[in-house]
């Protein structure tokens, strides 16, 4: 049971590259997130999707974009990479069936901006 | 807005010391709580939630409504719970409102 699995684990970029980083879950979970996390701020959402072929804006959205094309995966794009999008990346997903549910994540993406 | 605060960014204590992670919310409903932590190099793992009222690795969280708290607890410090730990309450939209988090770090 593999969970969450985010690619690449590292990345280095330069300034104005793009990128995609994937999402793979194998829980057949409808909600998925991709949050950034940074020293002393804990996670922040960028964006989320509640089901296949819809997404919608978190908390931090500028300079990303995202797409759930299959239920199982849901892609973080970086069309022109910042050194401020320099950060850890995580995926996570969550089952909407019942009131009590956990967020499995993905291990992270180091990415790093120079 | 619904809000989390975790107003220690970090805390070091002893092992064998007691430990409490406080956690205040602002939730107009009645939200789901969970703790979750992450050890050094490994991905947020979920630690607790106060539905089920279990003990995990020795640590507890009560929710007080009262005081809109869950603060997590153990009365008996380990070195292996040094990590960061993130109170996390999940609103009806199934959205997970994120603390900093709490950076623990257990001495010897």
């Amino acid at each position: 049971n593999a969970g969450v699995t985010q690619t690449p684990k590292f990345r280095v970029l330069k300034t104005g590259q793009s990128m995609t980083l994937l999402c793979a879950q194998d829980m057949n979970h409808e909600y998925m997130y991709w949050y950034r996390q940074d020293p002393g701020m804990g996670l922040r959402l960028i964006h989320y999707s509640v089901g296949e072929g819809t997404t919608a804006k978190g908390e931090v959205p500028d300079g990303y974009n995202v797409s759930r094309l299959k239920k199982q995966n849901f892609l973080l794009g970086l069309e022109s990479a910042a050194p401020s999008q320099t950060s850890v990346y995580f995926c996570a997903s969550i089952t909407s069936r019942g009131t009590d549910t956990e967020a499995f994540f993905g291990q992270g993406t180091r990415l790093t901006v120079v | 807005a619904q809000r989390v605060t975790q107003p220690e960014k970090l805390l070091s204590v002893f092992k064998g010391a007691p430990v409490e992670l406080k956690c205040n919310y602002s939730y107009s409903g009645s939200p789901e709580l969970f703790w979750y932590v992450q050890y050094s190099r490994q991905r947020l793992q979920l630690l607790l939630r106060h539905i089920s009222r279990e003990s995990i690795k020795g640590f507890t969280a009560d929710l007080n409504k009262g005081e809109t708290s869950f603060h997590l607890k153990k009365p008996f410090a380990q070195e292996e719970d040094s990590a960061m730990y993130y109170c996390a309450p999940r609103d009806s939209n199934y959205q997970l409102i994120w603390g900093a988090g709490t950076k623990l770090i257990i001495k010897p």
